[in-house]
């Protein structure tokens, strides 16, 4: 079956715009999460999302982020005022299940966001 | 709160030799352990996972890793390594009860011919 989609695959954008990253997670799978891999770093979590519970948004690094996922499927990803320092690769990735699950996550491919 | 290490940035091991990606952890809890691979131009993908039981776990490719409560490890290990297995690999952690998942680094592994 198909897997875990995210549009752009790339995105260039000014420093100080507004982007919207967006993530189609797998038919079925109630949870999805946002991650943030930096060069040379490993996978940053960013933001939890399980079924209609409030997402867990503790990983935002600041205000500037924003999340939401709407009918409990596709995922945006938020980014005002972009800053150089944004510049980095996010992933997307859902799974069956959350909290306390035993079930692995499912990754999509990532936006590739450069802030010039 | 969960962590974990990969003290090894970069790995290099000749084809047909024995490979091991280090990893350790710290959790509260009971861990959950997993790995991940990353290769070039493509999404991350599951390896192998740890919940219980078995402290050898087998996964995809012919990778293994072993859990090691005392020395709160999980390394990666392969008896024969191929150079397709060149790529990045992320070992990861979560505490039960814990939305979020703690990766690693990751640990660059390249594999001559």
């Amino acid at each position: 079956g198909a897997g875990v989609s995210q549009s752009p695959s790339n995105k260039v954008t000014e420093k100080g715009k507004d982007v919207e990253l967006r993530c189609d997670p797998i038919s079925g799978h109630t949870a999805l999460y946002w991650y943030r891999q930096s060069l040379g770093q490993g996978l940053e979590f960013l933001i939890y999302f399980q079924g209609n519970s409030a997402p867990d948004k503790s990983g935002l690094p600041s205000d500037r982020f924003s999340a939401e996922r709407t009918g409990g499927s596709v995922s945006t990803l938020t980014i005002q005022r972009t800053q150089q320092e944004d510049s980095a690769v996010y992933l997307c990735a859902s799974s069956l299940a959350g909290q306390g699950t035993l079930y692995e996550q499912y990754f999509g491919p990532g936006t590739r966001l450069t802030v010039t | 709160a969960q962590s974990v290490a990969q003290p090894e940035d970069q790995v290099n091991v000749a084809e047909g030799n024995p490979l091991t990606v280090k990893c350790t952890y710290s959790v509260s809890g009971n861990p959950y352990l997993f790995w991940y691979v990353q290769y070039p131009n493509r999404g991350l993908q599951f390896l192998l996972k740890y919940i219980t039981g078995d402290n050898l776990v087998k996964g995809s490719y012919g990778f293994e890793a072993e859990f090691n409560k005392s020395q709160t490890s999980f390394h990666l290990k392969k008896p024969s390594a191929l150079v397709s297995d060149s790529a990045l690999y992320f070992c990861a952690v979560r505490d039960y009860g814990n939305n979020d998942m703690r990766f690693g680094a990751g640990t660059r592994l390249t594999v001559k011919p």
